[in-house]
């Protein structure tokens, strides 16, 4: 157990919805960061936060959006959502040493 | 991954030493983690590297020489739950991860 949790652990929804997934880091942990996984594509670096700020982008669409609340948990938010959409999110947490913790991940299908 | 290089799958016997090599662009370079992940399961931490040389934690090794852009994770006394993937994963500004399509490795009795 990393100590990083994230709901829903399923969620199955239809093209053209809009879902929220959750996160809370690690106790101590002020970055949060959130990843895609299909299986095709790999582990995808979407969007980081620190402290509430975001800090880093990386291969985010414009249909999604994420924040981070000032008791440090992490939401991710898919807008208009496409077929292409369905994969693993994992969301991340790290402290001072470097290291990333992962959470167990959210599998979101879209039909 | 972006310009991170790893072999897509590998077959060992359990047992056996294994090394998985990874590749990655050295510009921008921060450190280099590997991660193990079983299928549908999060990646779980195994090692991190910042400076050239070996690593040891147990059964599992990995060095890095940044001159050359390469690293390479050793995994010895392999045990069927090994089989799973390697993930290689640099680290750049930020505290970013930019991770490679990772190594799947099947151990065989």
């Amino acid at each position: 157990d990393s100590g990083v949790t994230q709901t829903p652990k399923h969620l199955i929804t239809a093209t053209g919805q809009r879902v929220t997934l959750r996160c809370s880091p690690r106790s101590g942990d002020l970055s949060v960061y959130w990843y895609q996984q299909s299986l095709d594509q790999g582990l995808q670096f979407l969007i980081q936060y620190y402290n509430g700020e975001e800090r880093a982008k990386g291969n985010i669409l414009e249909r999604f959006s994420a924040q981070q609340f000032p008791d440090l948990h992490s939401e991710l938010n898919l807008s208009s959502l496409e077929l292409g959409d369905s994969a693993l999110y994992f969301c991340a947490s790290s402290g001072i040493n470097n290291e990333q913790f992962f959470g167990p991940g959210t599998r979101l299908t879209v039909l | 991954g972006q310009n991170i290089d790893q072999p897509t799958e590998m077959t060992a016997t359990e047992g056996a030493i294994v090394q998985i090599n990874c590749t990655y662009q050295t510009s921008g370079f921060n450190g280099l983690f590997w991660y193990q992940q079983h299928a549908g399961e999060a990646p779980t931490f195994l090692s991190y590297n910042v400076l050239d040389g070996l690593e040891e934690k147990g059964r599992f090794s990995s060095f890095l020489s940044r001159s050359k852009g390469y690293s390479y994770l050793l995994l010895k006394e392999l045990q069927m739950k090994d089989s799973a993937s390697y993930l290689c994963a640099q680290k750049r500004a930020g505290n970013m991860l930019t991770f490679g399509g990772g190594t799947r490795l099947m151990v065989k009795p």
